[in-house]
């Protein structure tokens, strides 16, 4: 079965400093899907960014941007100029094709602390 | 708000208890995904629905069970309540069934059961 890891349980950030959450994943398909979602204190799960596995291209969704390395099986995000809106866990997620059906697998997730 | 109406938002209950817990998917949504997060971890996919039919089951108990009623809400049946199901419940949405790795989900705030 395909896993998801993320090495940092916790990181912490100064207020309008960069971070990067790491994220690998094992798969032995091409083409997939990754996400990166934050749950904040109001638990809710917010979707911050998706990559396709067959674009090269980093997606990036303003201050969010991810370093998508392939043959790495590395998928981290930067977040820049953080805000202490910020603080929230953030999970990574791998799209697998499995039974005819796409289900998400999910990391352990990383809290993500933003000193002001 | 993201759409997708959980109920309800914290519950409390004892061993060898039954509890349902509601679902209504984002306005024209047709999938409804059950997702259980157990104290600091990722999410667990349960079940996931399409259009009132079961889709894909993931690492759902025997003794949970869930359905997806005509009006497309969904309610997923917790029953002899064991110390090891509290955990926060999550329910998703989308609008196909499943077949596209682009598919975006759509979370409820989800409900925290607490099993005592």
């Amino acid at each position: 079965a395909q896993t998801v890891t993320q090495s940092q349980p916790e990181m912490s950030v100064q207020e309008a400093e960069t971070v990067t959450l790491s994220c690998t994943y094992d798969t032995s398909e091409s083409d997939y899907y990754l996400f990166w979602y934050k749950q904040p204190p109001s638990r809710q799960m917010i979707l911050v960014i998706r990559q396709e596995a067959y674009k090269q291209q980093n997606a990036t969704e303003n201050r969010f941007s991810v370093n998508f390395q392939k043959a790495a099986k590395s998928f981290s995000l930067k977040i820049s100029d953080s805000q202490l809106g910020d603080a929230a866990m953030y999970f990574c997620a791998y799209r697998e094709y499995m039974d005819s059906n796409y289900q998400l697998i999910w990391g352990a997730g990383t809290k993500l602390i933003i000193k002001p | 708000d993201s759409g997708v109406t959980q109920t309800p938002k914290h519950l409390i209950t004892a061993t060898g208890q039954r509890v349902t817990l509601r679902c209504s998917p984002r306005s024209g949504d047709l999938s409804v995904y059950w997702y259980q997060q157990s104290l600091d971890q990722g999410l667990q996919f349960l079940i996931q629905y399409y259009n009132g039919e079961e889709r894909a089951k993931g690492n759902i108990l025997e003794r949970f069970s869930a359905q997806q009623f005509p009006d497309l809400h969904s309610e997923l049946n917790l029953s002899s309540l064991e110390l090891g199901d509290s955990a926060l419940y999550f329910c998703a949405s989308s609008v196909d069934r499943g077949i596209s790795g682009a598919n975006v989900l759509t979370f409820g705030a989800g409900s925290r059961l607490t099993v005592l």
